[in-house]
């Protein structure tokens, strides 16, 4: 079944910037979604439609599209931010989830 | 404020029913235009969409699981349910309850984000 692809790990040092990127053909039609998932609890939408924040979500999470590729960008990453970080999109119809495999986040 | 909680059997024998239910309170789930939705995760691994249904009944599944899978509205006690047939040890995971925005536009919406998730309840697989 289809899938979106993410690197497995990322790793930064606090401070710097961490970049989570995130294809697939899907993406073409489809917008996307990021959440972020921390040790036992749900995960949590921090990006919506490519590029929006939710109420409550850190200035530092942005999220950008280039094509069938997005990225979700966090500045000046904080110790607190280490967790799992997934996307998601759609098929072409908008009514099937497809999540990526998720990228891990460790701040050295 | 929207809030979702899975209930059902934590443990499961394998080629049995897994049945759960998911409680929406602070809202009406007839009345909504979002898709009640289930996830899962197994242990260790990565979110995994089981599937969908619409206030109207209309479900959506993952292939995947589709002819094992039902998810059905209960409107009465506003709520909606996952029954998934014939288990084996690989269904053993975090079951999560969750909205899924709708094509509708509602502002201050996520667009179709899932956006409210239950906590999750675990079901292990086992004889």
């Amino acid at each position: 079944s289809a899938a979106l692809t993410q690197p497995p790990s990322v790793s930064v040092s606090p401070g710097q910037p961490a970049r989570i990127t995130c294809s697939a053909d899907e993406l073409a039609s489809q917008y996307a979604y990021w959440y972020q998932q921390k040790p036992g609890q749900a995960p949590v939408v921090i990006i919506y439609k490519d590029t929006e924040r939710p109420a409550g979500i850190p200035e530092r999470f942005s999220g950008s599209r280039s094509g069938t590729t997005v990225t979700m960008t966090i500045n000046a990453v904080q110790a607190e931010d280490e967790a799992d970080y997934y996307c998601q999109s759609a098929d072409s119809s908008g009514t099937y989830v497809i999540f990526g495999g998720g990228t891990k986040l460790t701040v050295l | 404020q929207l809030q979702l909680q899975e209930s059902g059997p934590g443990l499961v024998r394998p080629s049995e029913t897994l049945s759960l239910n998911c409680n929406v309170s602070g809202g009406a789930i007839r009345k909504s235009s979002d898709y009640w939705s289930w996830i899962r995760q197994a242990p260790g691994k990565g979110l995994e969409w089981i599937g969908s249904i619409y206030s109207s009944g209309t479900t959506y599944y993952n292939p995947s699981l589709k002819g094992r899978l039902t998810i059905s509205i209960e409107a009465s006690k506003n709520q909606f349910s996952l029954k998934l047939l014939s288990v084996t040890a690989a269904d053993s995971a975090i079951y999560y309850c969750a909205k899924r925005g709708g094509i509708v536009v509602v502002p201050g919406a996520l667009g179709r984000a899932i956006d409210v998730w239950g906590h999750g309840t675990m079901v292990i697989v086992s004889s």
